[in-house]
């Protein structure tokens, strides 16, 4: 079975500060995806950004970054130039198998963005 | 298409009642997942479809819980004899490759 853990229930950050969110997991898959998802208040989540195991370069997108430490399974969410759009809820999940909307999703981190 | 779809958004219901819920995926996607997730906490999955068959249902979803994807569009999941326990949103998800699109949910709460 699959975890994904999320020690941070809540941070805080200054709005163009950077800030960084911690995810742990465990798999038995050798090859695999994780991803973040970002969930606004009241609206859809959505896809922040992926990382697949076997590429050794941390992923970026925009503001948005990871540091994937594969033999630690450590897969944290680095947030540059914070913005007040970026305020919500962030969850690490890690699919299973080659089902990747199946889903095995932390407990969540509540960002808050301040002026 | 503007994306995944779910109707009712929110949902009242009297303990014992039935309900049933829609989502409608994006359309060229084939696979089709039902979550629960109760506030504060992660979505848990609950069912996912490849087409119109139904591969997995987690131990989360018991017989009181019926998903159906005819035709391999739309899906119903649908509650019966519901119970205050089963208060949460419910979300679903479409998806061709590796992301899953989410819908906004249907938010349940039995009274």
């Amino acid at each position: 079975a699959q975890t994904v853990t999320q020690s941070q229930p809540e941070m805080s950050v200054q709005e163009a500060e950077t800030v960084t969110l911690s995810c742990t997991y465990d798999t038995s898959e050798s090859d695999y995806y994780l991803f973040w998802y970002k969930q606004p208040p009241s609206r859809q989540m959505i896809l922040v950004i992926r990382q697949e195991a076997y590429k050794q370069q941390n992923a970026t997108e925009n503001r948005f970054s990871v540091n994937f430490q594969k033999a630690a399974k450590s897969f944290s969410l680095k947030i540059s130039d914070s913005q007040l759009g970026d305020a919500a809820m962030y969850f690490c999940a890690i699919p299973g198998g080659t089902s990747y909307g199946k889903l095995t999703f932390g407990q969540g981190t509540i960002l808050t963005v301040h002026p | 298409d503007t994306g995944v779809s779910q109707n009712p958004r929110h949902k009242i219901t009297k303990r014992g009642q039935n309900v049933t819920f829609r989502c409608d995926p994006i359309s060229e996607h084939n696979r089709l997942y039902w979550y629960r997730q109760t506030l504060g906490q992660g979505p848990e999955f609950l069912t996912y479809f490849q087409n119109e068959a139904q591969l997995e249902k987690s131990r989360l979803l018991s017989d009181r819980f019926s998903a159906e994807r005819p035709k391999g569009s739309f899906s119903t999941l649908e509650i019966q004899r519901t119970e205050q326990g089963d208060s949460a949103m419910y979300l679903c998800a479409s998806s061709a490759g590796t992301e899953a699109f989410f819908g906004q949910g249907t938010r349940l709460t039995v009274v």
